[in-house]
């Protein structure tokens, strides 16, 4: 079993809609980032966060430590917003655990 | 403020030859790191280095060699290539290793 679970794999939406993506760990973390992969292939950190929530713009992430789950949610979505968007979770060391992502496409 | 360079883009080798992917920073970021994705997987830790002089392997070391000279550059050499190492290379670099971390653009490697 992968330490780090991304659900869905592949979501499809309309513009508008609001989307949520799942992310859920299995091991004791330090912090929880959400990444976003342009289709071009180039890698931006979007949130890391260790409790509670955070917003950016139509971007909102929560965690629930005693859960072991993080949620990312894009409000209003747009086809600017089409990209892989990847969880990782620091299990309180240097090294980083990836999630395979979550591939959205936004149609007009 | 260019954050992290990583050259080059793209690199097609032959089984056997040898090749250096190069990286640079300019964050003063003691961490960075070396990563490779493959499909349906996630990215995983080849090297990492925690400050000039040090690093240490990650899940997929073999295969690979990397030094650490000075805080700016982490260059990754492929001693000698495989079509096992076919893949999308990244470097990064953060303040420390669970922290925030800055990619590079990417190398699109194949080996034939």
């Amino acid at each position: 079993k992968n330490e780090v679970e991304q659900s869905p794999q592949n979501l499809t939406a309309q513009e508008g809609e609001f989307i949520t993506i799942n992310c859920s760990y299995s091991v004791g973390i330090s912090a929880l980032h959400w990444l976003q992969q342009h289709p071009g292939g180039g890698i931006v950190s979007l949130f890391m966060l260790s409790s509670g929530k955070k917003k950016h713009g139509r971007l909102i992430a929560t965690i629930n430590i005693q859960e072991k789950h993080s949620s990312l949610h894009i409000t209003a979505s747009h086809p600017r917003d089409s990209a892989v968007y990847i969880c990782a979770v620091a299990p309180y060391t240097d090294k980083l655990i990836f999630g395979t992502g979550t591939r959205l496409q936004v149609f007009p | 403020n260019a954050g992290v360079t990583q050259t080059p883009k793209f690199q097609v080798l032959k089984t056997g030859q040898s090749m250096t992917l190069q990286c640079a920073q300019d964050m003063n970021h003691e961490y960075m790191s070396w990563y490779r994705q493959d499909p349906g997987m996630g990215l995983r830790l080849i090297h990492y280095s925690v400050g000039a002089g040090i690093t240490d392997q990650g899940e997929v070391p073999n295969g690979y060699n990397v030094s650490r000279s000075t805080t700016e550059d982490f260059p990754l050499r492929l001693l000698s290539a495989a079509p096992s190492q076919t893949s999308v290379y990244f470097c990064a670099s953060s303040q420390q290793g669970w922290h925030i971390q800055y990619f590079g653009a990417g190398t699109r490697l194949s080996v034939l």
